[in-house]
């Protein structure tokens, strides 16, 4: 069972370039959303996607745009990457948005130089 | 202050002891209360899940809630190394429109 499958799984980048992480659920969720850990904090939200077509920041979103391609697929991309993103980001899904059972991605560690 | 305040460890026990990790929080809206597992290099997985006050067992696990503290603790009895791994509290509640709100994690180390 591939769950929630994230890519690329490492990436390292200059400041100002763009890149985009890709997200894909294959167990027919509704919600998906991007988190970012940082080392210390906990997870925070960047953006979410309560159902298919709707996408709504989180407590973190400058920088970064999201899309919601389809009903699998949910995008993060960061436009002009700066070293405060310097992150390892989580793609993550659930049935309904709200209190729900959340699965995650094995996530993306990015470097920004 | 964080909304959700957790020891970030390490924690370094031997196998077989009973393990308390806790998290401390300041809203008193928050009802809903989880305990994710995050192996190294993994997403987190949801271990224990908890409405309002309380106690929820389930198999070594036990998660506690008590709301007049803003205090809830996770227990493992007969700690395993495969238990090694750190421990995230989350929780939510009708002011935070019910996104999570993450404590930093403990790191929990088990010796054979």
């Amino acid at each position: 069972n591939a769950g929630v499958t994230q890519t690329p799984k490492f990436q390292v980048l200059k400041t100002g370039q763009s890149m985009t992480l890709q997200c894909a659920q294959d167990m027919n969720h509704n919600s998906m959303y991007w988190y970012r850990q940082d080392p210390g904090m906990g997870l925070r939200l960047i953006y979410y996607s309560a159902s298919e077509g709707t996408t709504d920041k989180g407590e973190v979103p400058n920088g970064y745009n999201v899309s919601r391609l389809n009903k699998r697929e949910f995008s993060l991309r960061l436009e002009s990457a700066a070293p405060s993103q310097t992150s390892v980001y989580f793609c993550a899904s659930s049935e309904q948005q709200g209190i729900e059972k959340l699965f995650f991605g094995s996530g993306t560690q990015l470097s920004v130089l | 202050q964080k909304e959700v305040e957790q020891d970030p460890g390490p924690l370094s026990v031997p196998e077989g002891a009973i393990v308390s990790l806790n998290c401390t929080y300041s809203n008193s809206a928050f009802q809903y209360f989880m305990w994710y597992r995050q192996y190294s290099r993994k997403g987190p997985e949801l271990l224990m899940y908890t409405y309002s006050s309380g106690n929820k067992e389930d198999g070594r696990f036990t998660a506690q809630v008590d709301k007049s503290s803003k205090y809830i603790s996770l227990f493992i009895r007969d700690s395993q190394p495969s238990d090694s791994a750190t421990y995230l509290c989350a929780m939510t509640g009708w002011d935070s429109n019910y996104q999570l709100i993450w404590g930093a994690g403990t790191k929990l180390i088990i010796k054979p």
